[in-house]
């Protein structure tokens, strides 16, 4: 198993632009959901989906959108990329069954946008 | 709303070096506690978890007891390693009666460890 991928792992983006953060999860996990990590503020959670077709937002949706066609990817959209979504972001999935849920990370990707 | 105070970093150590990361938690109900460690340049894993007071979790020689008395769940290790040399995140969930919390959690802002030999 891949786990949990992320792609790309770095990029940069000028003000206005928009891209798609690409995740995706070979474990069959129901729950998948988007992070970002920043200096001194551990990680805040984005957008969440419990299933295909499911989403809901975090504590900081604001300029992100998410939809989520199939159990496997769960992409982020920027539509028009600001400097204060210069961050790392994180990719998680995890499932309900036996026992405590735990939350697989994928390797982040660092968008600087400027 | 729930939130996770950890200690102030970075925190250096000396190998062989007792660790200790403090970490609160203010939370209505009964959430699940955990610890994740970030290496440079990866991803978070787990590390440790307690699902009810008093549990403790361990791995890797680290230590960590749920205390709902002080809403506490601080992270020890006995002898560190350079190879501990990472940054520490205290998190917490609310499952619900199946367990589950839809993949949400509450993380602390994190805290640096370096540990030189």
């Amino acid at each position: 198993n891949a786990g949990v991928t992320q792609t790309p792992k770095f990029q940069v983006l000028k003000t206005g632009q928009s891209m798609t953060l690409q995740c995706a999860q070979d474990m069959n996990h129901e729950y998948m959901s988007w992070y970002r990590q920043d200096p001194g503020m551990g990680l805040r959670l984005i957008h969440y989906s419990v299933g295909a077709g499911i989403t809901d937002q975090g504590e900081v949706p604001n300029g992100y959108n998410v939809s989520r066609s199939t159990t496997e990817d769960f992409p982020l959209r920027l539509l028009s990329a600001a400097p204060s979504q210069t961050s790392v972001y994180f990719c998680a999935s995890s499932y309900s069954g036996g026992g405590v849920e735990t939350q697989y990370f994928g390797p982040g990707t660092r968008l600087l946008v400027l | 709303g729930d939130s996770v105070t950890q200690m102030e970093g970075p925190v250096t150590l000396s190998e062989e070096a007792f660790l200790t990361i403090n970490c609160t938690y203010t939370a209505t109900g009964y959430p699940s506690l955990f610890w994740y460690v970030q290496y440079p340049g990866e991803g978070l894993q787990l590390l440790l978890k307690a699902t009810k007071a008093d549990d403790k979790g361990s791995n890797k020689g680290f230590e960590a007891t749920y205390r709902k008395e002080t809403t506490s769940f601080h992270l020890e290790k006995g002898s560190v390693q350079v190879s501990d040399s990472a940054v520490y995140f205290c998190a917490l969930n609310h499952p619900n009666a199946g367990g589950t919390s839809y993949g949400k959690l509450t993380f602390g802002q994190g805290t640096i460890l370096t540990v030189h030999p």
